[in-house]
């Protein structure tokens, strides 16, 4: 079985400055997805962001990138000219490679609520 | 939204009583979840089908059952209320390149008192 671990429980930061928001996992497959959700308080489930595990280069969406780190099973978020509406619940999750019996479950992590400061 | 609606969005139950949450997509994927999420625990699955009529238990199954009569209808059934189940439900569907991204529904407040 898989487990994800955020250990931020909350995190602040000013307006137009970068945060990370932290991310571990542990798993025995060789063959995974990784994902950051954005939850803001409308409770919308919203994807920010999708890393392959077999790509060694780290994915990027405008201002969100992260830093995935194979062997130390790290996979933290950061976000570049932080916004006010970047204010949200934040969850990384681990998907098993589809096929086979694996069907697209996701196993998420605790949460991190972001809050961003005038 | 991948057209993902779950009703209702709001309910209010007293313990003991059967309770039906509905799941209805309009894109005609295969896969789709029901996931509760807690404080503390984020979304957790609770079962998942992968055709009409082919579903299996997730992580936290006890107490729910699921059907799935038709591809664009999955339910969940809560047989008998419990106050620990009073939570946030969530459907998903599976969709994106090779259906490994997830996409989620607005959510169900479910209270159980």
């Amino acid at each position: 079985a898989q487990t994800v671990t955020q250990s931020q429980p909350e995190m602040s930061v000013q307006e137009a400055e970068t945060v990370t928001l932290s991310c571990t996992y542990d798993t025995s497959e060789n063959n995974y997805y990784l994902f950051w959700y954005k939850q803001p308080p409308s409770r919308q489930m919203i994807l920010v962001i999708r890393q392959e595990a077999y790509k060694q280069q780290n994915a990027t969406e405008n201002r969100f990138s992260v830093n995935f780190q194979k062997a130390a099973k790290s996979f933290s978020l950061k976000i570049s000219d932080s916004q006010l509406g970047d204010t949200a619940m934040y969850f990384c999750a681990f998907m098993k490679h589809v096929g086979g019996t694996s069907y697209g479950k996701l196993t998420f992590g605790q949460g991190t609520i972001l809050t961003v400061h005038p | 939204d991948a057209g993902i609606t779950q009703s209702p969005r709001h309910k209010v139950t007293e313990t003991g009583t059967p309770v039906t949450l509905r799941c209805h997509q309009t894109e005609n994927h295969r896969y789709m979840y029901w996931y509760r999420q807690d404080p503390g625990h984020g979304l957790r699955l609770i079962h998942y089908s992968y055709g009409v009529k082919d579903t299996d238990k997730g992580e936290v199954s006890d107490g729910y059952s699921v059907s799935r009569s038709k591809t664009e209808d999955f339910l969940l059934t809560l047989e008998s209320a419990t106050s620990s189940q009073t939570s946030v439900y969530f459907c998903a569907i599976s969709a994106g390149p090779g259906g490994t991204e997830a996409f989620f529904g607005q959510g169900t407040r479910l209270t159980v008192v």
